[in-house]
């Protein structure tokens, strides 16, 4: 079955220093992968989703950037934090359905 | 752009009573998934339907897409507390299209 990693689970990061958030999926390959945020009790945006190794499509406009340079890993990054970047983030895998890892909580003070 | 309208946003019910809730859209999707999230953690798949008029049943949740699927809800019978959760509804079209996201319905059974 697939598995999404997704670490840390927590994370208070000052405003101006940089994120790496990483996610990495066992059990296929070749998924499709996703970088959700999400903001209070309700719904997913998302924010960048990857194809392939290399590929990345970013879906809105903002301080954060992601790369994946394996076909099992994927990252989300930022040089400078913003206070608005605070929020729960999310890796999913898409297979034939999402698989979501357990998340990051990012406070940004 | 494709939306998926979930309703209600919020639903606070008693223990045992029976509720619905709603997923509509003015697109057809080729599939129809549901999640249940709880605080802190990522969202968990509860079923796939993909076949207009599909009823599916998960213990107390039944699940139906809609004939022209474009909508889908989520009946469940005789709540319970651990029924509590944020409940998102999520349509797919294939391929490497990303799934489109409701904003969820968020429910809490009262004991």
């Amino acid at each position: 079955s697939q598995t999404i990693h997704q670490w840390p689970a927590t994370l208070v990061q000052p405003v101006g220093s940089p994120l790496s958030l990483e996610c990495t999926v066992e059990g296929t390959s070749n998924p499709n992968l996703y970088w959700y945020r999400q903001a209070a009790g309700r719904g997913l945006q998302l924010l960048f989703y990857s194809v392939g190794i290399g590929q990345i499509s970013s879906e809105v406009p903002q301080n954060l950037s992601a790369s994946r340079p394996q076909d099992r890993q994927f990252i989300l990054s930022s040089k400078k934090l913003l206070l608005s970047d605070s929020g729960f983030y999310l890796c999913a895998g898409t297979f034939t359905e999402a698989f979501f890892g357990q998340g990051t909580r990012l406070t940004v003070v | 752009t494709q939306l998926l309208e979930q309703s209600p946003q919020f639903l606070s019910i008693q223990e045992g009573e029976n509720l619905t809730v709603y997923c509509n859209s003015s697109s057809v999707f080729s599939s129809l998934q549901w999640y249940r999230q709880e605080p802190g953690e990522g969202p968990v798949l509860l079923v796939t339907v993909v076949t207009g008029g599909e009823v599916k049943k998960l213990k107390r949740l039944t699940f139906q897409f809609g004939d022209a699927r474009k909508d889908s809800s989520l009946h469940i019978t005789a709540a319970q507390p651990g029924d509590t959760g944020l409940y998102l509804c999520a349509g797919g079209n294939g391929g490497n299209t990303p799934l489109v996201f409701g904003k969820g319905t968020r429910l809490s059974v009262i004991a």
